[in-house]
């Protein structure tokens, strides 16, 4: 079944650390990315996303992702965090087979102390 | 441009009821997608409609169901409520049904079952 794995489940960062978030996916295909993410209190919010291209894509607020096909992989990076950055991160992969469907992770809780 | 909204975004019903859960797109969005998130779960896609018809199905019991109108607004119906039917609803919307298509989400609707 496809399926869509992030790493770490929670993570804590002082604020200016660099932040690095795993996402790898089963598919063979090809496969459209996202990460969304969810401040607290607010609604999902699209980050970034790669359909095709240069596969280092830059998304809002200073993240970016990189899509390694032969890893499977879309790991999300920031250089230097902020107490905002504080959200649920969420990696999902919209498999071209199956139109409008996606398939989350489980989301990574980001605590950036000040 | 007005977001994705949902109504109502919060609902206390008890077990065995039935309840419809509201979802207006994004004008101009014609394909709108509804999933489930809770947290021992994640986010779980429900199912999509694309002009009035649904494209796709989650893996849910036949007790979820949805239909959109003429005016891509949608709703999604839960019959005979369980326990773990509580979790939040959230509505996405996108301009059309492509695999290309990123979507919007709602704030979502707050559904808890005693």
């Amino acid at each position: 079944a496809q399926s869509v794995s992030q790493h770490n489940h929670h993570v804590i960062l002082s604020e200016a650390a660099s932040l690095e978030l795993g996402c790898n996916y089963s598919y063979g295909g090809t496969v459209n990315l996202f990460w969304y993410v969810q401040y607290p209190g607010q609604h999902l919010q699209l980050l970034l996303k790669y359909f095709s291209g240069d596969p280092l894509v830059k998304g809002i607020k200073g993240f970016e992702a990189e899509f390694i096909k032969s890893k499977f992989s879309f790991n999300l990076r920031k250089p230097s965090v902020q107490w905002s950055d504080t959200a649920e991160y969420f990696c999902a992969v919209n498999p071209s087979s199956n139109t409008g469907k996606l398939i989350f992770g489980q989301g990574t809780t980001l605590q950036v102390k000040p | 441009k007005a977001g994705v909204t949902q109504t109502p975004r919060y609902l206390i019903k008890t077990r065995g009821q039935q309840v419809t859960l509201s979802c207006s797109p994004i004008s101009g969005h014609r394909s709108v997608s509804w999933y489930q998130q809770t947290p021992g779960q994640g986010l779980q896609f429900l199912f999509e409609y694309f002009s009035e018809t649904q494209r796709n199905k989650g893996n849910f019991p036949g007790r979820f169901s949805g239909r959109q109108f003429s005016n891509s607004r949608s709703e999604m119906n839960v019959s005979t409520l369980e326990l773990g039917d509580s979790a939040l609803y959230l509505c996405a919307s996108s301009l059309s049904a492509g695999v290309k298509e990123t979507q919007y989400f709602g704030p979502g609707t707050r559904l808890l079952v005693l």
